[in-house]
């Protein structure tokens, strides 16, 4: 079976200060992988995906980018955190790529002071 | 462009009665897939439900089912015999099939929060 994980669980962070958010999915190989986020309280909204290694899409542009060094690991990072930035972070892979259906990690979830 | 809408904010049902959730999209894709995802206390999402666009019968899973109304262009979403784990936040999506298959892309609605009282 797949599982998809997502570290750190919950960070607290400066204004201006960088950011790494990891996820990892072990038993699916090649997976599509993507970024979402979602506001407190508000709706999903997609950032980034990535088909293969090395190979991301921007989807929306927040000050923030993602990388896909291994083929199970996808990374959301910043150098200079925003309070905009604050949300709940979420990686996802699609089983059915026909469909687009997407499974979620636990999420992190990521306060900016 | 395409839009999802959860009209209703919130909701509140007892415990083992059921509950419908409202869902409206607009879309000019003729074919398309719609999701129901549940997001629990602890953040984490779950994909309940699909619907496809071309399928006539309502989906079911469980005591999930699927009201698919598509000349209204209404997804609603049936819970039987409510639980109390069964409080969430629940969010309806869309995937058009011209968006790229590879792009994962869902455009979500803003959820509706479920409270299941004893």
């Amino acid at each position: 079976a797949q599982t998809i994980h997502q570290w750190p669980v919950a960070e607290i962070k400066a204004v201006g200060s960088p950011l790494s958010l990891g996820c990892t999915i072990k038993g699916k190989s090649s997976p599509n992988l993507y970024w979402y986020w979602q506001a407190t309280g508000g709706t999903l909204q997609q950032l980034f995906y990535s088909i293969t290694v090395g190979q991301v899409e921007s989807v929306v542009q927040l000050n923030l980018s993602a990388s896909r060094p291994k083929d199970d690991q996808f990374i959301l990072s910043t150098e200079k955190l925003l309070l905009s930035h604050s949300g709940f972070y979420l990686c996802a892979w699609s089983r059915d790529k026909n469909t687009g259906q997407l499974y979620f990690g636990e999420g992190s979830k990521l306060t900016v002071l | 462009a395409q839009k999802v809408t959860q009209t209703q904010t919130s909701i509140s049902v007892m415990e083992k009665t059921t509950v419908t959730m409202d869902c409206v999209y607009e879309t000019q894709d003729s074919s398309y897939f719609l999701f129901w995802y549940k997001q629990t206390a602890s953040g984490e999402i779950v994909f309940l439900i699909r619907q496809d666009s071309y399928k006539k019968e309502n989906a079911t899973v469980g005591h999930y089912s699927l009201n698919f109304q598509k000349p209204k262009s209404s997804i609603g979403l049936i819970i039987t015999a409510t639980q109390i784990e069964d409080s969430a936040v629940y969010f309806c999506a869309m995937r058009e099939l011209n968006t790229g298959a590879n792009t994962g892309k869902l455009t979500f609605g803003h959820g509706t929060i479920l409270r299941v009282h004893p």
